[in-house]
């Protein structure tokens, strides 16, 4: 159990263009749902938290207004990277929250703006 | 300020030469202490959730223990396939509402043959 996906895994695109990724719980309904961001060789930084049906709270330094964050439903968060730029190209990771605190992730979609 | 340091930053074993893996944490009210495993390219895979001082948790050849400031994962005889980078995370009492995690930068461990 605990399983949550990505859609797409990988995907390249233009400068200016608009990218939109999925994340999905496929066994548990998840009451929060969590967007990351990975550099190479680093930790994983928080960009966003959210909660169904209510808007994202966003980290400190992240715009709202280039990473929209939806969360439609309790198994579906969507991010959507608008007039995406070279420096967006990044690891992106979403995790689904559970009773008892954990966080479980999905397998991260790989960003590369052109 | 909620704070994970974990030590070292990397660490290269032989198989079957066990060790520990070391996660220091400051947290206003500890809520919870997770372990995770990450391969590259991959997001990070749930191994254990340790909520008190004292509590140990075993999986295979992983064990996990947490006191009141810090948190050990020991590796017992491990194996190739052990090699990855594995994260310490907290959650305290301030995120609690939100579930938010708080990470440190991971242990990156190589398992020779």
């Amino acid at each position: 159990g605990a399983v949550v996906s990505q859609h797409p895994s990988w995907v390249i695109c233009k400068s200016g263009t608009s990218v939109k990724i999925e994340c999905r719980s496929l066994d548990f309904q998840a009451t929060t749902m969590f967007w990351y961001r990975q550099f190479p060789k680093q930790s994983l930084m928080l960009m966003a938290t959210s909660n169904e049906g209510s808007k994202a709270t966003y980290e400190q330094g992240v715009e709202k207004d280039k990473f929209l964050i939806n969360h439609a439903s309790l198994t579906l968060s969507t991010l959507t990277v608008t007039s995406a730029h070279p420096e967006d190209s990044s690891f992106y990771i979403c995790s689904a929250g559970r009773t008892g605190y954990e966080q479980y992730f999905g397998p991260g979609t790989r960003l590369t703006v052109t | 300020e909620d704070q994970v340091t974990q030590s070292p930053e990397a660490l290269r074993l032989q198989e079957g030469e066990s060790s520990s893996l070391n996660c220091s944490y400051t947290v206003s009210g500890l809520r919870g202490l997770f372990w995770y495993r990450q391969d590259p390219g991959k997001g990070p895979e749930f191994l254990f959730t340790l909520y008190s001082a004292g509590e140990e948790k075993e999986k295979e050849r992983l064990k996990a223990t947490l006191t009141k400031k810090e948190s050990f994962l020991h590796i017992t005889a491990p194996k190739p396939e052990d090699s990855a980078t594995y994260l310490c995370a907290v959650q305290g009492d301030g995120s609690s509402n939100t579930g938010k995690l708080i990470f440190g930068q991971g242990t990156t461990l190589q398992v020779k043959p």
